[in-house]
């Protein structure tokens, strides 16, 4: 299994709603990351786990909450989002960090904050 | 401040090559990396370099040149499924991605 499996595909949420985009990988990838991506923009980063430890948190507002249940998982909570934070959000996993280790992303999930 | 340029938009003819032109200011450098993205999905990876040079993958071939802080992504014998976007990205010695905004590649029959 070569790849990173996300949903759902597609999420419509109310500025006060809970959700949560869930993310999947079998290929024993050791790091893990969310990034937030918009229209005609590079991918941004958000969090890295690293042996399921965060590692990187870069100044994500605390509406968006990410969690390692375990070493193939990898979930983002969403809680009173902003319109403004419609966007595609990427899961991705690699080997490990650092060096050669190539990002293995997933599809997906597109959100939109009405 | 670390910053990494890549052309807006080009476009090129089927059939025909195109090189994509990336040039990049680090914290350090610990490799660069060519995704392609088609619209609407995930990035795919491409290539890595890591050492001056030029690593050929097919169709596709990158270039490093380390002291000029410059890569190239070429791709030859375009055909109408390369129409995407071509990012650049350079692992910083805090083993961060820093990622350029991406170059529009279009293709015309």
């Amino acid at each position: 299994d070569t790849e990173v499996t996300q949903t759902p595909k597609h999420l419509v949420m109310g500025m006060t709603n809970k959700k949560s985009l869930k993310c999947e990988q079998h290929m024993g990838h050791r790091a893990m990351y969310w990034y937030k991506q918009k229209a005609k923009k590079p991918p941004e980063l958000m969090f890295v786990y690293s042996y399921e430890k965060l590692s990187i948190n870069e100044s994500v507002p605390s509406r968006f909450s990410p969690e390692c249940p375990n070493s193939s998982l990898l979930n983002l909570h969403l809680h009173a989002l902003q319109p403004e934070d419609s966007a595609l959000y990427l899961c991705a996993s690699s080997q490990d960090r650092g060096g050669a280790n190539v990002l293995t992303f997933g599809a997906g999930s597109r959100l939109t904050v009405l | 401040g670390q910053n990494i340029d890549q052309p807006t938009e080009m476009t090129a003819t089927e059939g025909a090559i195109v090189q994509i032109n990336c040039t990049y200011q680090t914290s350090g450098f610990n490799g660069l990396f060519w995704y392609q993205q088609h619209a609407g999905e995930a990035p795919t990876f491409l290539s890595y370099n890591v050492l001056d040079g030029l690593e050929e993958k097919g169709r596709f071939s990158s270039f490093l040149s380390r002291s000029k802080g410059y890569s190239y992504l070429l791709l030859k014998e375009l055909q109408m499924k390369d129409s995407a976007s071509y990012l650049c990205a350079v692992m910083d010695s805090n083993y961060q991605l820093i990622w350029g905004a991406g170059t529009k590649l279009i293709i015309k029959p």
